[in-house]
């Protein structure tokens, strides 16, 4: 079965760089875009990045456009994401999810349990 | 952006009662709707991509129907296992938005 786990979250001062990773499981990952989602506590959910099955395209949010990069390993079945210069606002937690397609069809088939982010002082 | 709103924001039924909440597109987004279930501490789960097709594994209590900007979706009959708050998330744009959600709780 489809497993993806997320890792690498945590507490992390104002302006200060964290990377997420999500291991998955249980499904030929190099086939498949992925994302990450985020939703800060007691909000709904925000998209935050795409990556292309191959790596070759990449989107991301506004919000995090110029901070955050997202990236995969395929001969690890890894995907990550680095985030910069972090604000207040960024904490959440955030979510790896699978696209149900190689490219951005934009529907999250599996999810990650999530991985908690706080940016504090 | 194509901004996504819900209504209502939360409602209280009955195990049992039919219930139906809705979706919003700001602008025509085809039928690429689809809907997610999310429980308290836990991820969201694809219930119905495409507007009107259910996801592998979902129960056919669940339907959705719409295209365009209006979108709905019914529970025919509420069990104690669909309290949660429902998504709605369009695939039509870059960047892929979600509304704000619909609470659905025990009466």
């Amino acid at each position: 079965q489809v497993q993806l786990v997320e890792s690498g979250g945590g507490v992390v001062q104002p302006g200060g760089s964290l990377r997420l990773s999500c291991a998955a499981s249980g499904f030929t990952f190099s086939t498949y875009g992925m994302h990450w989602v985020r939703q800060a506590p007691g909000k709904g959910l925000e998209w935050v990045s795409f990556i292309h099955y191959d790596g070759s395209v990449k989107y991301c949010a506004d919000s995090v456009k110029g901070r955050f990069t997202i990236s995969r390993d395929n001969s690890k079945n890894t995907l990550y994401l680095q985030m910069n210069s972090l604000r207040a606002e960024d904490t959440a937690v955030y979510y790896c999810a699978k696209d149900y397609g190689s490219g951005n069809y934009y529907r999250f088939d599996y999810w990650g349990q999530g991985t908690l982010v706080t940016v504090s002082s | 952006d194509i901004q996504m709103t819900q209504s209502p924001s939360s409602l209280s039924a009955f195990v049992g009662d039919r219930v139906t909440f809705t979706c919003r597109a700001s602008q025509s987004v085809s039928s690429s709707l689809n809907w997610y279930q999310q429980k308290p501490g836990k991820a969201p789960k694809l219930l119905i991509y495409a507007a009107s097709s259910l996801q592998s594994g979902v129960p056919s209590r669940f339907s959705g129907s719409g295209s365009g900007t209006d979108f709905t979706v019914t529970i025919s009959s509420l069990q104690p296992e669909d309290f949660a708050t429902y998504y709605c998330q369009q695939s039509y744009s870059t960047p892929p938005t979600f509304g704000p959600g619909t609470k659905v709780d025990i009466k």
